[in-house]
């Protein structure tokens, strides 16, 4: 699986869009890119996945470059509940268990 | 409400006591997963099932064993050869077909002292 680098920590103010951005420059093409967030001491929480096309969900937006070596998720307007950990994680989706490799993410804080 | 429940949300016990994690769910998932995560790391896949009666060793299976005998439970069993059990661990269920969503539970942060 392709290795994912994200900063690991950012801030951003309530109400603001949050831009959290993840480099997988070695991304293959059956590589999808998917994001889950985790909320102190629960469990992670799936939030949207993408293979090439930018895509939209009730929660965030994820934006792929063109040549797929990076990708940003967004949250449109920012929350305190969305303070949490974000996981960006590559994995060739395939049948049958799916393992998917959390490393350390980025911690969001979210500012009043 | 369709989820996954673990039991005890908090667990202790005496260093060279085995003990054993529950992990129920009612998704009609085939696929269970046992992580572990430590303070400020990420998830670390430990045990994962496909189907039951079928498991495969995660990344860090030493110490700890698993049984599938039936489709809504995959218990996880930490036993005395785990080096470091204190930790929080976490299961989750998928569906068997190409899936990107994990489910989780709540976790079940263990102490071993």
């Amino acid at each position: 699986d392709a290795k994912t680098t994200q900063p690991p920590s950012m801030d951003c103010a309530e109400g603001r869009a949050a831009n959290l951005p993840c480099n997988h420059s070695t991304i293959s093409g059956n590589e999808y890119v998917y994001w889950y967030r985790q909320i102190h001491s629960q469990g992670p929480q799936y939030i949207i996945h993408g293979l090439k096309n930018n895509e939209t969900n009730e929660m965030a937006s994820l934006i792929i470059t063109e040549d797929r070596k990076s990708s940003t998720l967004i949250l449109p307007h920012a929350t305190l509940r969305d303070t949490a950990v974000y996981y960006c994680i590559v994995r060739v989706e395939q049948t049958g268990a799916n393992n998917l490799f959390f490393g350390t993410g980025t911690r969001l804080t979210v500012i009043p | 409400d369709g989820g996954i429940t673990q039991s005890p949300k908090y667990l202790f016990r005496k260093e060279g006591q085995n003990v054993t994690l529950s992990c129920e769910q009612n998704l009609n998932h085939d696929a269970m997963y046992w992580y572990r995560q430590d303070p400020g790391q990420g998830l670390r896949l430990i045990y994962y099932s496909q189907i039951v009666n079928d498991f495969q060793k995660g990344d860090i299976a030493e110490g700890y064993s698993v049984s599938r005998e039936k489709k809504e439970s995959f218990p996880l069993t930490v036993t005395s050869a785990q080096k470091n059990p204190t930790a929080f661990y976490l299961c989750a269920s998928s569906i068997s077909v190409p899936s990107y969503e994990q489910y989780f539970g709540p976790g079940t942060r263990l102490t071993v002292t």
